[in-house]
C-alpha cells in the first residue's frame, strides 16, 4: 500500500514569495493533515481536512497560508507572502477517519522542508 | 490545556545497550490515547504505537517496549539492546478524546546508537 506523497521534498525561495506544497493522501483515507514542524520542534497542527470540508484550521495563520482539498483527495498548501520564521518542514498525514468518533492513526509523508532567504 | 513533555533532548548509547525514552503528559480528558513515532534523517513520521487511557497492561514489540502509568502520567518507551538503525529522533503525542483526533506531539528526543 503507498503511503503518504508529498512534493516537493525541498524548496528554497525568498521572503515575501510564494510557494506551494502538494500532499497525496493514502487511497481511501478521509480526513488529511497539515503539520508544520521548525527545527527542534515537535511538529504542530495547521489544519485538518475531513473529505474536502475544514474540521479545524484555528492554528492556520490566515493572513498568508491557504490550504485547500477540493474533491477530497489532494491536498494544496500555500504560503503567500512567505517570512523567515515560516522555514521550517511541512508534514501531511492521513488517517482512514478523524473525529471525536474515531481514534485513528495518523499516517504521515516524508514532508517539504521550506527554507525561507 | 494539553501538554507532552520529552525533557531527554539527546540521548547517545553505545550499541547494545538498554536505553529508556521518557514521556509526560497532561491533560484534563478522562479519555485519551497517547502515541510514539519515530522519525529517522529521511524525515517521515514513523508510527510505532498507541495507547488508550483505560488500557495501563504494558507492551512489547520485539526490542520495543512501552511502560503506561497513569498515577504518575508518563508514557515510557524503552529499547532492548539497541542498534544503529534506531538512531532517530522520537516523539510523544497525546489526542484527547474530546478533539478532533489532532495530536499534540512533545519536543522529540533525539537517540544516537554509537556502534
Amino acid at each position: 500500500e503507498a503511503g503518504v506523497a508529498q512534493s516537493p521534498r525541498y524548496k528554497i525561495i525568498e521572503k515575501r514569495q510564494s510557494v506551494a506544497f502538494w500532499c497525496n493522501p493514502i487511497s481511501g483515507h478521509a480526513t488529511l493533515y497539515w503539520y508544520q514542524q521548525i527545527l527542534g520542534q515537535g511538529p504542530k497542527l495547521l489544519i485538518q481536512f475531513q473529505n474536502n470540508g475544514v474540521v479545524d484550521d484555528s492554528q492556520l495563520p490566515k493572513d498568508r497560508f491557504s490550504a485547500e482539498r477540493l474533491k477530497g483527495v489532494d491536498s494544496t498548501l500555500k504560503i503567500q507572502p512567505a517570512k523567515l520564521e515560516d522555514s521550517a518542514v511541512y508534514l501531511c498525514a492521513s488517517s482512514f477517519r478523524g473525529g471525536a468518533s474515531g481514534r485513528n492513526i495518523q499516517y504521515f509523508g516524508a514532508g517539504t522542508r521550506l527554507s525561507v532567504l | 490545556a494539553q501538554k507532552v513533555t520529552q525533557a531527554q533532548t539527546e540521548i547517545s548509547v553505545v550499541e547494545k545497550e538498554d536505553v529508556t525514552l521518557d514521556c509526560v503528559y497532561e491533560t484534563r480528558d478522562t479519555t485519551y490515547y497517547l502515541f510514539w513515532y519515530k522519525q529517522p534523517p529521511s524525515g517521515e513520521l514513523v508510527f510505532l504505537i498507541r495507547r488508550n487511557s483505560f488500557d495501563e497492561q504494558n507492551e512489547i514489540s520485539g526490542r520495543y517496549s512501552w511502560n503506561f502509568q497513569k498515577s504518575t502520567s508518563s508514557f515510557n518507551f524503552t529499547i532492548t539492546a539497541s542498534q544503529v538503525v534506531d538512531s532517530a529522533v522520537y516523539f510523544c503525542a497525546l489526542s484527547e478524546e474530546g478533539g478532533a483526533n489532532n495530536l499534540f506531539f512533545g519536543t522529540g528526543t533525539r537517540l544516537t546508537v554509537i556502534p
